[in-house]
């Protein structure tokens, strides 16, 4: 049982479109994550999300948790050939479960 | 301040073999946590190491093993490896324990063949 959907899987736009990629669960997370993958690197943490409803903004990104801290979005203004790469995800229920859940990323590529 | 090292980065090993891979953490990080990411399954959490202790394990076979040193550094071994194993590997280090920022490593791609 997969505990996190992202969608879409996969996504190829061009440059200059916005974009929104989504996170879903029924279990309700402490917090939750949104990294980036480049091909042969390890995930880089973008930002952290703790609070119900709460918004983040980084430069172009924008992450919202939701209400209920079930969810999330990314959404992307005015993409660019450098975003492209794997976005995931990651909840934790924190305390002794410490341990992050991913999902299984959405590709996006980015085309100029 | 050095990030997280993986070696070695690449690997190919077959089947019934064992292989141990390797993760320095960034200096002052007491926590090293493994995870295997393959693309069917994702980034699975494998085992969360603090203090030399292990702290969390994932549903991974006994095969899976790990350890951690007193200067934080950590090791994982695979024993009899099997095809379905071939995966990159990533370590992820933080400062303490039940830390939710990790940073990770390159990752170690193992191919079984």
């Amino acid at each position: 049982t997969q505990l996190l959907e992202q969608s879409p899987q996969f996504l190829s736009i061009q440059e200059g479109e916005n974009l929104t990629v989504y996170c879903n669960s029924s279990s309700v997370f402490s917090s939750l994550q949104w990294y980036r993958q480049e091909p042969g690197e390890g995930p880089v943490l973008l930002v952290t999300v703790v609070t119900g409803g709460e918004v983040k903004k980084l430069k172009r990104l924008t992450f919202q948790f939701g209400d209920a801290r079930k969810d999330s979005s990314l959404h992307i203004t005015a993409a660019q050939p450098g975003d492209t790469g794997l976005y995931l995800c990651a909840g934790s229920y924190g305390g002794s479960q410490g341990n992050l859940i991913f999902g299984k990323g959405t590709k996006l590529s980015v085309k100029p | 301040k050095a990030g997280v090292t993986q070696t070695p980065r690449y690997l190919i090993k077959t089947r019934g073999q064992q292989v141990t891979l390797s993760c320095s953490p960034i200096s002052g990080h007491r926590s090293v946590s493994w995870y295997q990411q393959t693309p069917g399954q994702g980034l699975q959490f494998l085992f969360e190491y603090f203090s030399e202790t292990q702290r969390n394990k994932g549903n991974f076979p006994g095969r899976f093993s790990g350890r951690q040193f007193s200067n934080s550094r950590s090791e994982m071994n695979v024993s009899t490896l099997e095809l379905g194993d071939s995966a990159l590997y990533l370590c992820a280090s933080s400062v303490g324990q039940h830390q939710e920022t990790q940073y990770f490593g390159p990752g170690t791609r193992l191919l079984v063949l």
